[in-house]
């Protein structure tokens, strides 16, 4: 069965630079959510979409943006990266709003050096 | 503060043993979930409870609900290597369902 696909798998970025990170969520899902898991903690909600529109939003930082496309792939587009940032960025996907079930991507391991 | 505290933090133990770990919480919740996290990989969904009460069997793991809706266990009987991994219990929140977390049980079972 399909699976999330998260991309790129590993990125490396020094301070103040930009990243993007793109998820293609399961075949008629058409919900997506984003999560951030630093080192040793548990994955905390960024920000989700629901049919192209922002549904929710969590503790993401004004220097991150993120959008839900026509295909309902997303990307999280992250600016002025800080050593902070470092960490793997989940995507998960829903087959509709108000579902039990979420399946996440591999997720991003993004490092900032 | 955390919503969901989950215990124990770590538990290392032999293969063929048994174990529960716990999700606690003051708060009411209409559904839990449990996830299963290997390292440098998403979490992945192991049950929902939503019934107070509620127990759930998946082969060697059984899931418990708390009468009351505030906590849940996970019981794994006669643990292999293969169940290593960070354990999450997780709640829904908000109208579009976003995941809240605990910290998780970092299970590891030496062969």
């Amino acid at each position: 069965a399909a699976g999330v696909i998260q991309s790129p798998r590993h990125l490396i970025k020094e301070k103040r630079e930009t990243a993007t990170l793109k998820c293609y969520p399961i075949p008629r899902h058409d919900t997506v959510y984003w999560y951030q898991q630093g080192p040793g903690q548990d994955p905390q909600f960024l920000i989700s979409f629901y049919e192209k529109m922002q549904s929710d939003k969590g503790s993401i930082p004004d220097r991150f943006s993120a959008q839900q496309f026509s295909d309902y792939h997303s990307e999280l587009n992250m600016s002025s990266l800080e050593l902070g940032d470092s960490a793997l960025y989940f995507c998960a996907s829903s087959p509709r709003a108000g579902a039990y079930e979420q399946y996440f991507g591999p997720g991003t391991r993004l490092t900032v050096t | 503060t955390q919503l969901l505290e989950q215990s124990p933090q770590f538990l290392s133990i032999q293969e063929g043993e048994n174990l529960t770990v716990y999700c606690n919480s003051s708060s009411v919740f209409s559904s839990l979930q449990w996830y299963r996290q290997e390292p440098g990989e998403g979490p992945v969904l192991l049950v929902t409870v939503v019934t107070g009460g509620e127990v759930k069997k998946l082969k060697r793991l059984t899931f418990q609900f708390g009468d009351a809706r505030k906590d849940s266990s996970l019981h794994i009987t006669a643990a292999q290597p293969g169940d290593t991994g960070l354990y999450l219990c997780a709640v829904l929140s908000g109208g579009y369902n976003k995941l809240i977390f605990g910290a998780g049980t970092r299970l590891a079972v030496h062969p």
